[in-house]
């Protein structure tokens, strides 16, 4: 069974501070894996896309990490502002002629003054 | 908008009533995707459409649960003889049809039954 699993459920960090959130997978065959950040009270946004072939994507203060051998992801986000208080969603798509995802249940990261 | 616009934002209504959500996808996007979020969970896959073939069904809950696609482009979500479970955000996605492209998600509706 494909399954995404993310942790921490939940941090609470200073303003400035950096942070890491984990994401591991157990979808096969892998196609893509892409982090959403959602809003509190709005749809997730992409924010980056990582294939088999990129170890490593950066989006401004996020940078994404994919080990495919473990079947791990990490976003990092570096010198953390009080809008980066959202909940982060790790989905993973499964390679094939299908468009569906599997969705992580998300770290909630809040960023505190 | 360019966006993924659901409407209502909000609805609240009363067990055993039936509810119809809507979801304007981005114009040109093939591929529209229901899902549904309880509070603290990760969202649930219900139902795929893309173009003009057959839809994914195989997340909807129940036959309670329904949607079509009219002309490719509009789509309702109807949830029949609502229960309290059915309380949740639902949200709308579409995407175009290439594997790499991003689901860009509306805001959802948050159904409340009481």
């Amino acid at each position: 069974k494909n399954q995404v699993e993310q942790s921490p459920q939940s941090l609470i960090i200073l303003e400035g501070k950096n942070c890491t959130l984990q994401c591991n997978y157990t979808v096969s065959p892998f196609s893509n894996l892409r982090w959403y950040k959602q809003d509190t009270g709005r749809g997730p946004v992409s924010l980056t896309i990582m294939t088999f072939s990129e170890n490593t994507k950066s989006n401004g203060r996020y940078t994404a990490t994919l080990d495919a051998d473990t079947k791990q992801s990490s976003l990092h986000i570096t010198a953390s502002q009080l809008s980066d208080s959202a909940s982060y969603i790790c989905v993973v798509r499964a390679s094939g002629g299908y468009q569906k995802v599997t969705f992580g249940t998300g770290t909630k990261l809040q960023v505190i003054p | 908008g360019a966006g993924v616009s659901q409407s209502p934002s909000n609805k609240v209504t009363e067990k055993g009533k039936d509810v119809e959500l809507r979801c304007d996808p981005i114009s040109g996007h093939t591929a529209l995707y229901w899902y549904r979020q309880s509070l603290g969970q990760g969202l649930e896959f219900l139902i795929y459409f893309q173009g003009n073939s057959a839809p994914d069904k195989s997340g909807l809950p129940s036959d309670r649960f329904s949607a079509e696609r009219t002309g490719g482009s509009v789509s309702t979500l109807t949830i029949q003889r609502t229960q309290q479970e059915d309380s949740a955000v639902y949200l709308c996605a579409s995407s175009l049809a290439q594997v790499n492209q991003p689901q860009h998600f509306g805001d959802g509706t948050r159904l409340s039954i009481l």
